[in-house]
């Protein structure tokens, strides 16, 4: 059983448009984050969710935008895509929130993105 | 905030040799140190993680050590195998804030 899946594994688009990756996880946790790998594979946080709330949003361009409808899925919708957005995007889970044995994170297979 | 350093970028090992992969991090607050593998196409992996109140860990052929006063920690991997190349990440987490990672290192194992 995959513990944390993505959908879908590439995803080519045209820029302008607007695009959606899905993500669920079945390890039961409670916090589900977003990060963007670049091309020089630098892993940078952009949200974190905990019981469908937000509790993490870095600097980040509002075309981007998460939606938890449960604690078992994070999605990430983006708007109006640029070249720059051309990435490999990461779902994780961890079962709370920071601190003690609980923050550790289980990553998903990634999204590979490419705007042309 | 937290900020990580990793060296080196690159590392190439021969089959059988050790190889270590050191990080420094800036925020003395921080209290968790994970280390993932990441292979080809897939996601970053958890391999090991240390706390702060602990110095040393081991699993195996892979081992973490943590200098909190020194603010620097390191993954030692012995007796390598071709399987363990990889791009290996470590992060550092200070209470209330995010994992932030090093940029990572590329191990290749010769055979």
């Amino acid at each position: 059983d995959t513990a944390v899946s993505q959908t879908p594994k590439y995803l080519v688009t045209q820029m302008g448009n607007d695009k959606s990756i899905k993500c669920e996880q079945n390890l039961g946790h409670d916090t589900m984050y977003w990060y963007k790998q670049d091309s020089k594979k630098f892993l940078k946080i952009m949200f974190s969710y905990n019981n469908k709330e937000l509790i993490i949003n870095e600097t980040v361009p509002n075309r981007f935008s998460p939606k938890s409808p449960d604690k078992a899925h994070l999605n990430l919708h983006i708007n109006s895509l640029e070249l720059g957005d051309s990435a490999v995007y990461f779902c994780a889970s961890s079962q709370g929130v920071f601190t003690g044995d609980m923050n550790t994170q289980y990553f998903g297979p990634g999204t590979r993105l490419t705007v042309l | 905030g937290e900020n990580v350093e990793q060296h080196p970028s690159t590392l190439s090992v021969q089959e059988g040799d050790s190889a270590v992969i050191k990080c420094t991090y800036s925020d003395s607050a921080s209290n968790y140190f994970p280390w993932y593998k990441q292979e080809l196409g897939k996601g970053p992996q958890l391999i090991i993680d240390i706390r702060s109140n602990v110095g040393e860990k081991k699993d195996q052929r892979i081992a973490v050590t943590l200098n909190k006063t020194a603010k620097h920690f390191s993954l030692h991997i012995t007796e390598t195998q071709p399987e363990d190349s990889a791009v290996y990440f470590c992060a550092a987490q200070p209470p209330g804030y995010a994992l932030n990672f090093g940029k990572g290192t590329s191990l290749l194992v010769t055979p």
